[in-house]
């Protein structure tokens, strides 16, 4: 079984540029999550969907970051423009529970903004 | 305010040694609590979960407890390996969110 895929694993963008994550999650997982990892810290969420519902995008800084999940299944985090402080890996995890089951996270999309 | 606390920050050990990372947290309600380890480079992976009724669970040489009344658990690792070397994150979950600390990073020297 395929696990949480996410593209692409590295990224190095000017600043007010924009870019773009794309995650699939495992099949039949219908919570979503993107997270933000800086170095040395654990990751914080930026985003949970439940199939296409954002049921949690409180931490999303609205001003720039936008994400999407259309049919349910993949979803796609943008950031526009960026800025030097967007530099931090950006994770995508799946779960099959709702709120309590296991994480399964993708190998993480790395952002570097000069 | 729900905390996860992680210690030490980072831990540097001689293969073969055994270690003790340990994890303190705040959150409440309570459902469970996840192991993750992260190797460099790679997303978090499950080790093991503990509930409210289960003090200790091993998964290999990986052995986890919980208190749940003082709120702390603690990953011991046992005979320890090169390959331990990573990022280990303890993930507190209320049956709704998840609290995440900020790991451990563990090195293993041959």
């Amino acid at each position: 079984e395929a696990g949480v895929v996410q593209s692409p694993r590295y990224k190095i963008i000017e600043k007010k540029q924009p870019v773009a994550f794309w995650c699939n999650p495992i099949s039949g997982h219908n919570t979503l999550y993107w997270y933000r990892q800086n170095l040395g810290q654990g990751p914080e969420l930026l985003i949970r969907y439940e199939n296409e519902e954002a049921v949690d995008d409180s931490q999303l800084p609205k001003d720039r970051f936008s994400a999407e999940r259309l049919k349910g299944v993949d979803s796609t985090l943008k950031i526009q423009p960026a800025e030097l402080g967007d530099s931090a890996v950006y994770l995508c995890a799946s779960s099959l529970v709702p709120g309590s089951g296991e994480l399964f996270f993708g190998e993480g999309s790395r952002l570097t903004v000069l | 305010k729900n905390q996860v606390e992680q210690s030490p920050q980072s831990l540097i050990i001689l293969e073969g040694k055994n270690c003790t990372l340990q994890c303190n947290y705040t959150v409440s309600p309570f459902s469970n609590l996840r192991w993750y380890k992260q190797d460099t480079g790679r997303g978090p992976v499950s080790l093991t979960i503990m509930t409210f009724s289960e003090n200790t669970k091993s998964n290999g040489r990986y052995t986890a407890t919980l208190d749940a009344d003082t709120k702390q658990s603690s990953l011991h690792i046992t005979a320890s390996q090169l390959s331990d070397s990573a990022s280990y994150i303890c993930v507190v979950n209320t049956g709704n969110q998840f609290y995440f600390g900020t790991g451990t990073s563990l090195t293993v020297i041959p």
